[in-house]
């Protein structure tokens, strides 16, 4: 199995700051035509996840252009490049490479 | 607009069996992989299975297998989750999810298994 491992596990944040969130994989993430299915979600209190960014650096729909995606191999990165209060919350990143599909433990992102 | 609703969460005791369902719409249902999530409280997200489009794939965690049965019926567009044996640690949200990359998802329903 894949194991996700996220840090930091907490990350306190002033508005309107940069914050960076780490993810890396047990084992090296590669896709033959293309970008990994290396994904990222947002989960506010309350509610359901919410996709922001899959395969690596592929923004959704809606998702505001502060937030972006970076990564390769078996390391990925979040970032979020000056936090707004509506980004509180925990955020997962996801392999979707093979069976299992697994998370990572999650980083609560908190506004000071 | 995609819609996933999940139902049939409630309390069950320990070794009880529990039927979810998952109604989709806004998409072509038997042209999607379908996944279920779950989340137990106050923790993080666990994949718990996977089906393909036509059902000929599928695949459980290792905490779930041969307990839990997922199935689906393209006709009615529908997906479920039939929860065998159920153990206190099943106790979650469990969500329904569109595709194993994951773009949409249920608002959950919630399961307690709880003597």
């Amino acid at each position: 199995d894949v194991e996700m491992t996220q840090s930091p596990l907490s990350l306190p944040v002033t508005l309107g700051q940069p914050a960076s969130i780490s993810c890396r994989s047990s084992q090296s993430l590669v896709q033959s035509d293309g970008n990994p299915y290396l994904n990222w979600f947002q989960q506010r209190p309350g509610q359901s996840p919410r996709r922001l960014i899959y395969k690596v650096s592929n923004r959704d729909s809606g998702v505001p252009d502060r937030f972006s995606g970076s990564g390769s191999g078996t390391d990925f990165t979040l970032k979020i490049s000056r936090v707004e209060a509506e980004d509180a919350g925990v955020y997962y990143c996801m392999q979707a490479q093979q069976w299992p599909l697994t998370f990572g433990g999650g980083t609560k992102v908190e506004i000071k | 607009e995609v819609q996933l609703v999940e139902s049939g969460g409630g309390l069950v005791k320990p070794g009880g069996s529990l039927r979810l369902s998952c109604a989709a719409s806004g998409f072509t249902f038997r042209d999607r992989n379908m996944n279920w999530v779950r989340q137990a409280p106050g923790k993080g997200l666990e994949w718990v299975s996977s089906i393909s489009s036509s059902a000929t794939d599928i695949y459980y965690a290792d905490s779930v297998k041969g307990r839990f049965t997922i199935s689906r019926d393209n006709a009615k567009s529908s997906l479920y989750l039939q929860m065998n044996s159920l153990r206190a640690e099943d106790t979650a949200v469990y969500y329904c999810v569109r595709d194993h990359n994951s773009a949409y998802w249920g608002q959950g329903t919630l399961v307690a298994v709880s003597s």
